[in-house]
């Protein structure tokens, strides 16, 4: 398999819920991230992972707490998570630090918190 | 910092008819430009990119793009637009900084949605 997959496709979860989102990449990339898209909002950054290491936090809420045990997985979990919390969430990869070859992403987890 | 602007937040053209989606983006040195493609509910798609050399790209879907350094432009065109290429469209720039390193991230522009009529 090649690209970018993310799982599961759709979520719903209630408030006080623990789940988990993962995203795997067959690229041999070496950088990971992870984007939260909400409706008529721009493309957010949450997280950049680079050779499993995390080099970026965008103030993201201890509610999300992502995991990278090796280059080609990554993982958020997720906890007591709020509605204004559903959204689409994207993971992406690249030839770590080479911004030159752009990303390629995941087709993403609808998260529909209620 | 860098930064990105799509000035079209919707746009709409008749099928068979020609499209520009316009980029003005920010950055201090040698910029990387792209053009990323999401159909509803999907991931974004890579549509073309540019690093260096000739100005004009070409692109995946009959796209294309024209680096212009002077109006610090990345617009995207099409000649004639198809039913199937209604989408939301992300214009993004990273590169080469002052210094000679290069970065990993990238910085999106808002998005264009385009709608096509037939």
């Amino acid at each position: 398999e090649t690209g970018v997959t993310q799982t599961p496709r759709h979520l719903v979860m209630g408030m006080t819920n623990k789940k988990s989102l993962k995203c795997e990449q067959h690229l041999g990339h070496n950088a990971m991230y992870w984007y939260k898209q909400s409706a008529k909002k721009p493309l957010e950054l949450m997280f950049v992972y680079n050779f499993k290491e995390q080099t970026e936090n965008n103030s993201v809420p201890s509610r999300f707490s992502p995991e990278c045990p090796n280059s080609s997985h990554l993982f958020l979990h997720l906890h007591t998570l709020q509605p204004e919390d559903s959204a689409l969430y994207l993971c992406a990869s690249s030839q770590g630090g080479q911004g030159r070859y752009g990303y390629t992403f995941g087709s993403g987890t609808r998260l529909t918190v209620v | 910092a860098q930064s990105v602007t799509q000035p079209d937040i919707h746009i709409t053209v008749s099928e068979g008819a020609s499209l520009e989606l316009r980029c003005n983006y920010s950055y201090g040195a040698t910029p990387y430009l792209f053009w990323y493609v999401q159909s509803p509910g999907q991931g974004l798609q890579l549509l073309l990119k540019y690093f260096s050399g000739d100005t004009l790209v070409q692109g995946i879907k009959g796209f294309e793009a024209e680096f212009k350094r002077s109006q610090s432009s990345f617009n995207l065109r099409k000649p004639s637009v198809h039913w199937s290429d209604a989408a939301e469209y992300f214009c993004a720039v990273g590169g080469l900084d002052a210094g000679g390193t290069s970065y990993g991230k990238l910085t999106f522009g808002q998005g264009t949605i385009l709608t096509v009529h037939p």
